[in-house]
């Protein structure tokens, strides 16, 4: 069983719909949790950074923490075809091994117009 | 803005080649790696470094190696290249004790 295990997709909206991605863990251990956002020849970027469990809201993108569950969501809002891309999550233990993530196999969206 | 430059966009290599793959951070980061991306199995790490010289491995070193003899520069190295080592080859730049890792563009390598 991997460690992170993230919904395959690929994943087909249009324009203007809500758009959830998923990934669960089974290591108790991780404490840090991001999503990365990588559009095709690109490397990955950051695009939501969360420690606690609960919600964190930045402009159209949500991501939510379950820490009880060991699952882990981004929420899209009033998706746009600028939002196709691959989406990672990714997490890591802090401490020493702070810089060290594990990452979901990734999401491919693509948003119609 | 942090600038992760990754030397070779695309290669081409033959069974057996040597292959180096250059990896370059401006932001005097602590933390450099390299994690080789491959359809349905993600991001998975390679090799790590915290500090000039030094080097940990990851989940998957074996026919790897690495250096880094200076701060923003570290290399990652193929000894005898194989032709399931074809795959896209990203290296990441992060400061001590953060999360964020900034990543370069890529480097895809064709092993024939």
């Amino acid at each position: 069983q991997k460690e992170v295990e993230q919904d395959p997709g690929p994943l087909s909206v249009p324009e203007g719909a809500i758009v959830s991605l998923n990934c669960t863990y089974s290591n108790s251990a991780f404490q840090y949790f991001m999503w990365y956002r990588q559009y095709s020849r690109k490397g990955p970027e950051l695009l939501m950074y969360t420690y606690s469990s609960g919600n964190k809201e930045d402009g159209r993108f949500t991501a939510q923490v379950d820490k009880s569950s060991k699952y882990i969501s981004l929420f899209i809002r009033d998706s746009q075809p600028s939002d196709s891309a691959t989406y990672l999550c990714a997490m890591s233990w802090g401490g020493t091994s702070y810089g060290k993530l594990t990452f979901g196999q990734g999401t491919i969206l693509t948003v119609h117009p | 803005d942090v600038k992760v430059t990754q030397s070779s966009r695309y290669l081409v290599k033959r069974t057996g080649e040597k292959v180096f793959l250059e990896c370059v951070q401006d932001m005097d980061h602590e933390n450099m790696f390299w994690y080789r991306q491959d359809p349905g199995l993600g991001l998975r790490l390679i090799y790590f470094s915290y500090d000039v010289k030094m080097k940990e491995k990851g989940d998957i070193p074996e026919g790897y190696s690495v250096s880094r003899e200076k701060k923003e520069r570290f290399s990652l190295i193929l000894e005898s290249a194989s032709t399931n080592q074809t795959s896209m080859y990203l290296c990441a730049s992060s400061p001590r004790g953060a999360g964020e890792l900034f990543f370069g563009e890529g480097s895809r390598l064709t092993v024939l």
